[in-house]
């Protein structure tokens, strides 16, 4: 089992859609939980990062961590076509710095 | 530098040749990571170096790669006698070792798109 596991994609949803990209995780001892874009031949970029249970919004995204139930998701309010990109969930544990990613998700929004 | 740079962005190579891939981190970040992306995959730890300490090998995934970090800044990532499942994206994190900013989050290049034909 991997210690990250992600929703499989492509998601293709409508312009203005509220979208949910979900990750769950195995290791308790994870504890900085990182959601990162990659838009095609980039590498990824970090959205937002959180490390206590509840919700952290920025602009529409907003993350949601629940460390009882081991997962994490990322909101995504009024989707634009610029938001078609791979979602990767990360995390990594209290004084390490290996993190782990998830395989990511697809994510199209038609305009 | 004001980004992660990588290079080259592609290499296509002989099975069998060895490939050197080239890292230039954020001026003054001192963790400087590597990981590879396969088609529809996520992304693998290779390999992590901190400071002056002995990198982080644990995810090399054979003894026909290897990296190095020269004055704390570039590093290269080497594959020797490379095989057809070497095939991926090879991309270049770096991180201030600051407190918590390590763990928020790294500065990823654009990658090295390796293809072994």
């Amino acid at each position: 089992q991997k210690e990250v596991e992600q929703d499989p994609g492509p998601l293709s949803v409508p312009e203005g859609a509220i979208v949910s990209l979900n990750c769950t995780y195995s290791n308790s001892a994870f504890q900085y939980f990182m959601w990162y874009r990659q838009y095609s031949r980039k590498g990824p970029e970090l959205l937002m990062y959180t490390y206590s249970s509840g919700n952290k919004e920025d602009g529409r995204f907003t993350a949601q961590l629940n460390k009882a139930s081991q997962y994490v998701s990322l909101l995504i309010r009024d989707s634009q076509p610029s938001d078609s990109a791979t979602y990767l969930c990360a995390m990594t544990k209290t004084g390490g710095f290996k993190t782990i990613f998830g395989a990511g998700t697809r994510l199209f929004v038609k305009a | 530098g004001a980004g992660v740079s990588q290079s080259p962005s592609n290499k296509v190579t002989e099975k069998g040749k060895d490939v050197e891939l080239r890292c230039d981190p954020i001026s003054g970040h001192t963790a400087l990571y590597w990981y590879r992306q396969s088609l529809g995959q996520g992304l693998e730890f290779l390999i992590y170096f901190q400071g002056n300490s002995a990198p982080d090998k644990s995810g090399l995934p054979s003894d026909r790669f290897s990296a190095e970090r020269t004055g704390g800044s570039v590093s290269t990532l080497t594959i020797q006698r490379t095989q057809q499942e070497d095939s991926a994206v090879y991309l270049c994190a770096s991180s201030s070792s600051r407190t918590g900013e390590a763990n928020y989050g790294y500065t990823f290049g654009s990658g090295t798109r390796l293809t072994v034909v």
